[in-house]
């Protein structure tokens, strides 16, 4: 079955800081990557949508300065979470499609904690 | 804002036990759902793509059914193994949109 690897799994930082999360799909193009944001006992929050090669297209209230995607290959999305704050701390996951029919393939997610 | 709703939120069973479990949607501009399974520190696995009015699906002892009209879907667990807990999500598509909506999930638990 296709595979998404997330990195990291984990990871903790100080405020000011920015960090970085990978998403990779490792054995299909992804023509588009969600990126998610799980606050506890909540449904997964979708942030913004990325498709390769153009400008990733947030939800209302996500800023776009604060959270930079880049979705430079079919395989390969990144999120960016800039000068972290404690706000901040959550957990963050990406899934990938093929196309429009098919069902997400989900990574593993990262959470993040800012002190 | 699209809502999507899953009940119950969370449900303990006894090993052995048959249990399913609802997913609300709006009944109009339906295009797909989706069911995932997501078990605890793994990433969450597709389980169903539904997309026809009275579709039924199954996978082992896990089944669903759609109903496009009335706007839900229900997932069936036959026969309740430990490892079957987990969160099961769904996913609605609606008409012109490929972005999922997703439910908040029910939290299923078997006890042995």
């Amino acid at each position: 079955g296709a595979v998404v690897s997330q990195h990291p799994s984990r990871v903790i930082c100080k405020s000011g800081t920015s960090v970085k999360i990978e998403c990779r799909s490792l054995d299909f193009q992804a023509t588009t990557m969600f990126w998610y944001r799980q606050f506890p006992k909540q449904s997964l929050m979708l942030m913004a949508t990325s498709n390769e090669g153009s400008k990733a297209t947030y939800e209302q209230g996500v800023e776009k300065d604060k959270f930079l995607i880049n979705h430079a290959s079919l395989t390969l999305s990144t999120l960016t979470v800039t000068s972290a704050h404690p706000e901040d701390s959550s957990f963050y996951i990406c899934s990938a499609r093929g196309d429009s029919n098919s069902p997400l393939h989900f990574g593993n997610g990262t959470r993040l904690t800012v002190t | 804002i699209l809502n999507v709703e899953q009940s119950p939120q969370s449900l303990h069973v006894q090993e052995g036990d048959s249990t399913n479990f609802t997913c609300s949607f709006p009944s109009s501009n339906f295009y797909a759902l989706h069911w995932y399974r997501w078990e605890t520190a793994k990433s969450p696995e597709a389980l169903f793509v539904m997309t026809l009015n009275g579709d039924e699906k199954k996978k082992g002892r896990i089944s669903a059914t759609l109903n496009t009209k009335e706007g839900y879907s229900y997932l069936y667990i036959k026969g309740s193994q430990p490892e079957d807990s987990a969160t099961y999500l769904c996913a609605f598509h609606s008409g012109g949109s490929y972005i999922p909506t997703f439910g908040r999930g029910t939290s299923l638990i078997v006890h042995p």
